[in-house]
């Protein structure tokens, strides 16, 4: 069956806009997580959603927002852009909420570059 | 706050030889660990994974790791190495009594050389 879906690949953005990413999770699961990932800070949990309903959030500030759709399909939203927003958002999805269904399965990521 | 150590940001280790990357975990309720690995460009792949039972859990490619709880580690290995080895590995718990989400350690770049 087709694996976790991210759109887009790759993109550029300059500071002061905002991006819309997009993540269809494998058929059937019904969670989404989100996570950025740098050099810097590694993995960092952004949020989670379960039946189109927020979870977990991590400390990211107001700018980043997210939302689950009735298919569970989720978009994650990050307005105002500044640079240190340059990073690859990783999409995960499982068959439930949290960890405890097992492991997450992760997209090949949308590698925002911000100018 | 609950947190996750890989204490080697690089392990190089010659082709045939076995590979260890390590893992330690703070301690708090009943930790699940999981090992994922991460190709370039590319998002990370579930290597395996420890919830309860036998010590030693065996995954993916030949990898295996140990859950030492007196240690609070849980380190993975293989005992051969490939060069296609060669990957940043991450080391992942979640535990039973804080908040349900993932909490990954740094990552380890592992070089395996022919």
């Amino acid at each position: 069956k087709a694996g976790v879906t991210q759109t887009p690949r790759y993109l550029i953005k300059t500071r002061g806009q905002q991006v819309t990413l997009s993540c269809s999770p494998i058929s059937g699961h019904r969670s989404v997580s989100w996570y950025q990932q740098t050099p810097g800070q590694g993995l960092q949990f952004l949020f989670e959603y379960f039946s189109e309903t927020q979870r977990n959030k991590g400390n990211f500030p107001g700018r980043f927002s997210g939302r689950q759709f009735s298919n569970s399909r989720s978009e994650m939203n990050v307005s105002t852009l500044e640079l240190g927003d340059s990073a690859l958002y990783l999409c995960a999805s499982s068959l439930s909420t949290g960890g405890l269904s097992g492991e997450l399965f992760f997209g090949e990521g949308s590698r925002l570059t911000v100018l | 706050a609950q947190s996750v150590a890989q204490p080697e940001d690089q392990v190089n280790v010659a082709e045939g030889n076995p590979l260890t990357v390590k893992c330690t975990y703070s301690v708090s309720g009943n930790p699940y660990l999981f090992w994922y690995v991460q190709y370039p460009n590319r998002g990370l792949q579930f290597l395996l994974k420890y919830i309860t039972g036998d010590n030693l859990v065996k995954g993916s490619y030949g990898f295996e790791a140990e859950f030492n709880k007196s240690q609070t580690s849980f380190h993975l290995k293989k005992p051969s190495a490939l060069v296609s080895d060669s990957a940043l590995y991450f080391c992942a718990v979640i535990w039973d009594n804080y908040g349900q989400n993932f909490v990954f350690g740094p990552g380890t770049r592992l070089s395996v050389l022919p």
